[in-house]
């Protein structure tokens, strides 16, 4: 258990449809970063926020959006849904010294758009 | 633009074999180099990682050989076990950038037999 948490585990939706994942990231962390995982791309980073505020931007479509909030949960909303958004999406977090570096993952969200 | 290349894609090997898994980079501004396993269903788990100024890392039966000049970095499962069988990916990142975001290779399947 790397102490990270996703809800929810899993959802349906519709195209056109938007959804909020949420993470809670491991106590003490500061940063949070959100990756997508799909079959043809691979694990891919979508956004980093460190302390509540967006510190860097990957391949991230303009429907989507996060947010950390004071207790340094994030959420990712996901608007305008596609079939092509279908994927795992996955939260990470990692401390403020020391090993900075290291990025613990949650369980993830798998996201099914029908 | 891949940054982070990886092989195989898939990997079979006996009880007691030692798969080894290659990655190459291209960005010289990477400094840290994690691999991770993961589990069907499951979220990323952080196994070892090296920086450039080390050429080997070992942490139990796992081995990272690193190799700055080639730009290239491998991992190693020394005895390996049925329980080893997972999808493992290496990343890199530059640790000293305003977002130290994760850039992953393509992951490779391993499948260890009894």
């Amino acid at each position: 258990d790397s102490g990270v948490t996703q809800t929810p585990k899993h959802l349906i939706t519709a195209t056109g449809q938007r959804v909020t994942l949420r993470c809670s990231p491991r106590s003490g962390d500061l940063s949070v970063y959100w990756y997508q995982q799909s079959l043809d791309q691979g694990l891919q980073f979508l956004i980093q926020y460190y302390n509540g505020e967006e510190r860097a931007k990957g391949n991230i479509l303009e429907r989507f959006s996060a947010q950390q909030f004071p207790d340094l949960h994030s959420e990712l909303n996901l608007s305008s849904l596609e079939l092509g958004d279908s994927a795992l999406y996955f939260c990470a977090s990692s401390g403020t010294s020391g090993r900075i570096n290291e990025q613990f993952f949650g369980p993830g969200t798998r996201l099914t758009v029908l | 633009q891949q940054q982070v290349k990886q092989s195989p894609q898939s990997l079979i090997v006996q009880k007691g074999g030692i798969p080894i898994i290659n990655c190459a980079y291209e960005n010289t501004a990477f400094d840290y180099f994690p691999w991770y396993q993961q589990f069907p269903g499951k979220g990323p788990a952080l196994l070892i990682a090296i920086r450039p100024d080390v050429s080997e890392k070992k942490e139990g039966r796992f081995t990272i050989s690193f190799n700055k000049s080639a730009k290239q970095f491998s991992l190693h499962i020394m005895d390996s076990q049925p329980g080893d069988s997972a999808t493992y990916f290496c990343a890199a990142s530059k640790s000293r950038a305003a977002g130290n975001k994760l850039t992953f290779g393509g992951g490779t399947r391993v499948l260890v037999k009894p």
